[in-house]
């Protein structure tokens, strides 16, 4: 069983849609999640870290549950620059050292 | 600023030769981390050095596999004996100190094995 599980999509929804994605984790020690970005054949870019008590940034809202293991991104009013693979990553300890990814959610926003 | 760099952007090799692939990380960042990533998979860590000294070795996958940063900046992976089963994308990120700094990923090398 994967560490980080993600469902792969694609999702495909029109300008404008609200989307989310869910992971989980096995791991009950990890301490540290994100969602990092990753366009075709480009590296991973961080869009967001993840808190046990949610949180947005812009038209992105995170959100943790510890006792499910369960991380979401909600991305609202969704634009064509939204289109890539998301990642939901966690790590072991605050330190932020080494990264584990899931194998990410691909979305592609349609005009 | 310049971000994370690394060369060569892609290379060929054959089975069984020897590989180096190069990572310059951002100036400053003491810490230094190489993933790997396959086709449809994320990355998968492999290493992770503070300073000049591996601080966690744990994801390299055989000891055919091994990793360098002689001054604490520029890092070389060193891949011996490639198989085809070793071609990904290999890729770099750097941070500050390896505390809750955010990792900064360079572009990647990809590497094929015929």
């Amino acid at each position: 069983r994967k560490e980080v599980e993600q469902d792969p999509g694609p999702f495909n929804v029109p300008e404008g849609a609200t989307v989310a994605f869910n992971c989980t984790y096995s791991n009950s020690a990890s301490q540290s999640f994100f969602w990092y970005r990753q366009d075709c054949r480009k590296e991973p870019k961080l869009l967001m870290s993840v808190y046990s008590s949610g949180n947005e940034d812009g038209r992105f809202t995170a959100q943790l549950n510890r006792a499910s293991q369960y991380i979401s991104l909600l991305i609202r009013d969704s634009k064509l620059s939204d289109s890539a693979t998301y990642l939901c990553v966690v790590s072991k300890d605050t330190g932020r050292r080494a990264l584990t990814f899931g194998s990410g959610t691909r979305l592609q926003v349609q005009p | 600023g310049a971000g994370v760099s690394q060369t060569p952007s892609n290379k060929v090799t054959e089975k069984g030769k020897y590989v180096e692939l190069r990572c310059d990380p951002i100036s400053g960042h003491t810490a230094l981390y190489w993933y790997r990533q396959s086709l449809g998979q994320g990355p998968e860590f492999l290493i992770y050095f503070q300073g000049t000294g591996a601080a966690d070795d744990s994801g390299l996958p055989n000891d055919r596999f091994f990793a360098v940063r002689p001054e604490g900046s520029v890092s070389t992976l060193k891949i011996q004996r490639t198989e085809r089963g070793d071609s990904a994308v290999y890729l770099c990120a750097s941070s500050l100190a390896g505390g809750p700094n955010e990792q900064f990923f360079g572009p990647g090398t990809r590497l094929t094995v015929l």
